[in-house]
C-alpha cells in the first residue's frame, strides 16, 4: 500500500525566497507524480506531472524533481511570492494504469510580504 | 474552458437520507475520478470510472456507496442511508486519457451529515 509523507507540514517564509518542499512515497512502482496546489475550500490545480522515466519538469517559476527508486520527489519554488500561498499536495500514481493518486497530508506554504 | 463542474458545492442531509453528487468532467475528457476529504485528512481515491464502466472501484467502501458514469449527462456518486461519518468533502476529477495524463479536479462537493 502507498504511503506519502510530506516534509514540512508547514512553511512560513518572507517574499523572494527561494524554497523546497519535500515528498517521499514507499512504493516506487509508480506511472509518474503530480504536485497540485489546494486552496481553502478550493479544489486541486494541477501545477507539474513528471512521468516514471522523466528525471525533472519545469513550468515557470516552479521545478520538480523525481528520484523513483529512491521514492522521493522535490518540488523547488523560485522567487516565491504571496500568491504562492496555499497547501502544496504531491501525488504518486499506481493502480489500473495510474488511475490512483494517493496523496500526502501536504505542505502548509505562507508567503508573508 | 470550463473546468470540471460540481454541483451542490454545498449538501445538507439528515441521517438515513439519500446523497447524490454530480460531476460533469473538462470536454473531452472521458475518464472520470472521485476522491473523499474526511476532515483533517488527505484525499482519499474512491473510485475511477469511463463512459459506462468502473474501471477500479477499490477504493469505494462497500456498502451505501456507488457511481455511475453514463453515456450521456454527468458522472452522479450516490451514497445511500448517510451517516455522520460521510461527512465530507468530495473532489472529482477528470482526464483526457487514464494512463499518464494529468488530473483535473472540480471545487468539491461539501457534504454536512446532520
Amino acid at each position: 500500500k502507498q504511503e506519502v509523507t510530506q516534509i514540512p507540514a508547514a512553511l512560513s517564509v518572507p517574499e523572494g525566497e527561494n524554497l523546497v518542499l519535500n515528498c517521499s512515497f514507499t512504493d516506487s512502482a509508480i506511472y509518474n507524480l503530480q504536485w497540485f496546489r489546494q486552496d481553502p475550500g478550493k479544489g486541486l490545480t494541477s501545477l507539474l506531472l513528471i512521468q516514471s522515466s522523466q528525471r525533472e519538469q519545469t513550468s515557470g517559476r516552479l521545478n520538480a524533481s523525481l528520484d523513483k527508486s529512491s521514492g522521493r520527489s522535490t518540488l523547488y519554488i523560485a522567487a516565491s511570492q504571496p500568491g504562492d500561498s496555499a497547501t502544496y499536495l504531491c501525488a504518486p500514481a499506481d493502480g489500473t494504469s495510474g488511475s490512483r493518486l494517493t496523496f500526502g497530508e501536504g505542505t502548509q506554504l505562507t508567503v508573508n510580504p | 474552458n470550463a473546468g470540471v463542474m460540481q454541483n451542490p458545492r454545498h449538501l445538507v442531509r439528515r441521517r438515513g437520507q439519500e446523497a447524490r453528487l454530480r460531476c460533469s468532467p473538462m470536454k473531452g475528457h472521458s475518464h472520470v475520478y472521485w476522491y473523499r476529504q474526511l476532515p483533517e485528512e488527505g484525499l482519499k481515491f474512491m473510485v475511477y470510472l469511463q463512459k459506462e464502466n468502473i474501471i477500479d472501484e477499490s477504493g469505494m467502501p462497500k456498502e451505501r456507496f456507488s457511481a455511475e458514469f453514463p453515456k450521456e449527462g454527468p458522472s452522479i456518486l450516490r451514497i445511500q442511508q448517510v451517516v455522520r461519518g460521510d461527512s465530507a468533502a468530495y473532489f472529482c476529477a477528470s482526464s483526457r486519457q487514464g494512463n499518464n495524463s494529468p488530473l483535473h479536479f472540480g471545487n468539491g462537493t461539501r457534504l454536512t451529515v446532520t
